[in-house]
């Protein structure tokens, strides 16, 4: 593995169906970070990890959950899938560090393309 | 509020051409900011601005970060069909590391 890794790739899912994408980086990363993209509005962040065992909510967390067991992975469930969350999702990384010594940079993983019916 | 605001929305270009892509900021505490090229897929980090007149260069990209007026521009000269992409800035919004995304600008090179 090289970076950050998204599965699926594509998924199309029935309304009210439970959805977990996964995103894996083997960068040692200590934050990570899952955005949703949509036509006109961008990439706005639904969830955050600084660290194993700690996550936040971004601008736009409703219906969405994740959790952080470990410093490589960082999952991402839909809990009951309705249209409005077909998107295409996004997983990053970043060098983040609260402590300092830090890098704003974040480095996406190839996306998954959710349509939800 | 933190804003993040990109002009153009889209343009398009011919080959050769010269494309001044420009991000206007308001940001509580200013960090950085960030310019990604995202093509079908993934955004790609190209650039990561912290100190005012400083230009950063990649071939034929350039970006420079001005502080006092609040915004940054991003330069790709003797465009190529491969530089058609939509490209993004971004700021960090607080001491968390999340970033603020602009909503992109368009960018088509025609042959």
């Amino acid at each position: 593995i090289a970076g950050i890794t998204q599965a699926p790739t594509s998924q199309i899912l029935a309304a009210g169906r439970r959805m977990t994408l996964r995103c894996t980086q083997d960068m040692r990363h200590n934050a990570m970070y899952w955005y949703r993209q949509d036509l006109g509005l961008g990439l706005r962040l639904i969830h955050y990890s600084n660290t194993a065992g700690t996550t936040g909510k971004g601008e736009v967390p409703d219906g969405y959950s994740v959790s952080r067991a470990n410093t490589d992975d960082f999952p991402l469930t839909l809990a009951s899938a309705v249209p409005s969350e077909t998107s295409v999702y996004f997983c990053a990384s970043s060098d983040f560090r609260l402590a300092g010594g830090f890098s704003d940079t974040q480095y996406f993983g190839p996306g998954t393309r959710l349509t939800v019916l | 509020e933190d804003k993040v605001v990109q002009s153009p929305l889209s343009l398009v270009v011919h080959e050769g051409d010269t494309v001044t892509l420009n991000c206007s900021y308001e940001v509580t505490n200013f960090r950085s900011l960030l310019w990604y090229k995202q093509e079908k897929k993934a955004p790609t980090f190209l650039f990561m601005l912290t100190s005012s007149g400083i230009e950063k260069k990649s071939g034929r990209l350039s970006s420079i970060l001005d502080k006092k007026e609040l915004f940054s521009i991003l330069n790709i000269t003797a465009t190529q069909t491969g530089d058609s992409a939509v490209y993004l800035c971004a700021i960090p919004t607080d001491s968390w590391g999340k970033l603020q995304f602009g909503a992109g600008t368009q960018v088509v090179v025609t042959p």
